[in-house]
């Protein structure tokens, strides 16, 4: 059965801190992974991962995909109090009719 | 919220009655989805609809169902609710093509069975 754990469930930080969120997958017939932020509405994306080792930036975050050791890691840098939000990751698989399974989600808590 | 509405926003209804939530959208896309969020498992595939009258099930389809009679609707049906069903419902759209693996996500309907 296809799975995705993120980990850690909670982290609480100061602004100005780095943060490093982890999401390990086992999923056949890989095709995707996608990272959401989730404040208190809806999921808005930030980034796709197909290919491994290409990293993804946007601003102060980053994001970086292991296809051998079967990880991703999101990196937030320079924190702000904006920044708190849940976390997704979510992966698509071949053939799934672009059905996304997502993690349970990191809560980030930035602290002033 | 990438031209996608939901409602109701909110609902509150009885155990055993039916409930439709609807998600509308202005985009033109081919896919819709439906998730529901509970606390501890993030989001789950309810429904989905790859074209007009084209439906299949997620991983958490029982006691849903859902239709799609027009390209911009895509209609979620709790034929008679229960309190297990209390969650947040999110619909989703993706577009076809390359960047046809990006969902982007309604506001969410909060509803409560009581």
């Amino acid at each position: 059965e296809d799975k995705v754990v993120q980990s850690p469930l909670s982290l609480v930080v100061h602004e100005g801190d780095t943060v490093t969120l982890n999401c390990s997958y086992e999923v056949t017939n890989f095709r995707s992974l996608l990272w959401y932020k989730q404040e208190k509405k809806a999921p808005t994306f930030l980034f796709m991962l197909t290919s491994s080792g290409i990293e993804k930036k946007s601003g102060r975050l980053s994001s970086i995909l292991d296809k051998k050791e079967l990880f991703s890691i999101l990196n937030i840098t320079a924190t702000q109090t904006g920044d708190s939000a849940v976390y997704l990751c979510a992966f698509i698989s071949s053939g799934s009719a672009r059905q996304l399974t997502f993690g349970s989600g990191t809560q980030l808590t930035v602290l002033p | 919220d990438a031209g996608i509405t939901q409602s109701p926003r909110h609902k509150v209804t009885e155990t055993g009655t039916p409930v439709t939530l609807r998600c509308h959208q202005t985009e033109n896309h081919r896919y819709m989805y439906w998730y529901r969020q509970d606390p501890g498992h993030g989001l789950r595939l309810i429904h989905y609809s790859y074209g007009v009258k084209d439906t299949d099930k997620g991983e958490v389809s029982d006691g849903y169902s859902v239709s799609r009679s027009k390209t911009e609707d895509f209609l979620l049906t709790l034929e008679s609710a229960t309190s297990s069903q209390t969650s947040v419902y999110f619909c989703a759209i993706s577009e076809d093509g390359n960047r046809g693996n990006i969902q982007y996500f309604g506001a969410g309907t909060r509803l409560s069975v009581l």
